[in-house]
């Protein structure tokens, strides 16, 4: 079965501080992972896929299959970070996206 | 902001009752998939519609339906409802059935559904 872990519901950090979202996820096949962010008062957006090993916004995440990881990271924390991120999971085959339950971040001016 | 608009924004239903949720998909994207969102959780898959065809689903009972459309409109159709279906229901449309590609999927702003 696919599982998304986000340990922590709410992350407060100082504006300029590092920020890490953690995630872990369980799943047999070959995983695709996905950060998603949703703004106040905006609909869900897909934030970085691991398959792109992109930087978005400053933000990072690499994909640890051994420690079946994929955090999220960003060096300096800036006011308009503050939202929800869930990671996601997708198998592949097709959009089934297996959503954690996320974790507020809250950056503090 | 992305093309995907979903109807009614707001609906209150009791128990037992029927609805029907709508989902407008961003042009040309063949593929819809809906979730349902409970409060402080993160979506739940439901099913995915690819061609006006259900091509996988979650661990919803089947009284969660849905259809599709060539318009690329699509439902979400829940019989018999359970308090427990109070939640947030989202649709998000692609131009593909496959998270492999590099398509990204797009969702719409929600219906936020309360059954009394």
């Amino acid at each position: 079965a696919q599982r998304v872990t986000q340990p922590e519901k709410l992350l407060s950090v100082f504006k300029g501080a590092p920020v890490e979202l953690k995630c872990n996820y369980s799943y047999s096949g070959s995983p695709e992972l996905f950060w998603y962010v949703q703004y106040s008062r905006q609909r869900l957006q897909l934030l970085l896929r691991h398959i792109s090993r992109e930087s978005i916004k400053g933000f990072t995440a690499d994909l640890n299959k051994g420690e079946t990881s994929f955090h999220l990271k960003k060096p300096f924390a800036q006011e308009e970070d503050s939202a929800m991120y869930y990671c996601a999971l997708g198998s592949g085959g097709y959009q089934k996206v297996t959503f954690g339950t996320g974790t507020k971040l809250q950056v503090i001016p | 902001e992305t093309g995907v608009t979903q109807s009614p924004t707001h609906l209150i239903k009791t128990r037992g009752q029927q609805v029907t949720l709508r989902c407008s998909s961003q042009s040309g994207h063949n593929t819809v998939s809906w979730y349902q969102q409970a409060l402080g959780q993160g979506p739940q898959f439901i099913f995915q519609y690819y061609r006006e065809e259900e091509n996988g689903r979650g661990n919803f009972p089947p009284r969660f339906s849905g259809l599709q459309f060539p318009n690329y409109s699509s439902e979400l159709n829940v019989n018999a409802l359970e308090l427990d279906d109070s939640a947030l229901y989202l649709c998000a449309s692609s131009l593909s059935v496959s998270t492999s590609t590099r398509e990204t999927q797009y969702f719409g702003p929600g219906t936020r559904l309360l059954v009394l």
